[in-house]
């Protein structure tokens, strides 16, 4: 079974922090994205990558960046953490190969609360 | 943006009860795909059904498209409260990303 873990569950941070979120996936997928969720929001994606060192905007990229220095890990980095980054964050990889017909695997999930 | 959003955003039911979610999109698809998630939990994939099928079964889910009406339904039969959880439809946009909608909720009472 695929596997995707992030480092914590729940996190607490104030605002200012520099804030690092990883995710590793053990199934060599090459394409990992990251996610957060908000009541009535549903998901929205904040930055994808489809290999190492490859990196795309989401739909909500303001006030983050990400790094994939190796295939299994994605990080997502808060350069200055907000209150209103306070959310559910989610990581998920998928196969690549061009097509669409690939599920997307993902991560428990890290809440974070910025105060 | 969204693409797919489902109706209705929250459904209650009792065990053993048969529950439809909806979900609608706007633009063309390949496919169309639902997920659940559980409780502050990450979303595991249930289903996925391609643009050029109409119906599909899973166990006890059932996931029909009409990609005419742009609508797919996912009914769940004999509900267990282990269904419990929120359901979500997701459609590929560019670059392959998903596309989900809000979620409905699903409560199923023993």
């Amino acid at each position: 079974d695929v596997k995707v873990t992030q480092s914590s569950r729940y996190l607490v941070k104030r605002t200012g922090e520099k804030v690092f979120l990883e995710c590793v996936q053990d199934m060599d997928h090459e394409n990992m994205f990251w996610y957060r969720q908000d009541p009535g929001l549903g998901l929205r994606l904040i930055y994808f990558s489809y290999d190492v060192k490859m990196k795309e905007k989401g739909d909500i990229p303001e006030g983050y960046s990400v790094s994939r220095e190796k295939k299994e890990r994605f990080s997502l980095i808060l350069e200055s953490a907000s209150t209103n980054q306070t959310s559910m964050y989610l990581c998920a990889s998928r196969e690549a190969g061009g097509r669409s017909n690939y599920e997307q695997y993902f991560g428990p999930g890290t809440r974070l609360t910025v105060t | 943006s969204q693409q797919g959003e489902e109706d209705p955003q929250a459904l209650s039911i009792q065990e053993g009860e048969n529950a439809t979610m909806n979900c609608s999109y706007k633009t063309s698809i390949n496919n169309l795909q639902w997920y659940r998630q559980n409780s502050g939990r990450g979303l595991v994939h249930l289903i996925l059904i391609r643009s050029n099928e109409r119906e599909k079964h899973s166990g006890r889910l059932r996931v029909t498209l009409d990609t005419s009406k742009k609508s797919s339904s996912l009914l769940i039969t004999a509900s267990r409260a282990a269904d419990t959880a929120s359901y979500f439809c997701a459609t590929v946009g560019g670059y392959n990303k998903l596309i989900f909608g809000a979620g409905t909720r699903l409560a199923v009472h023993p």
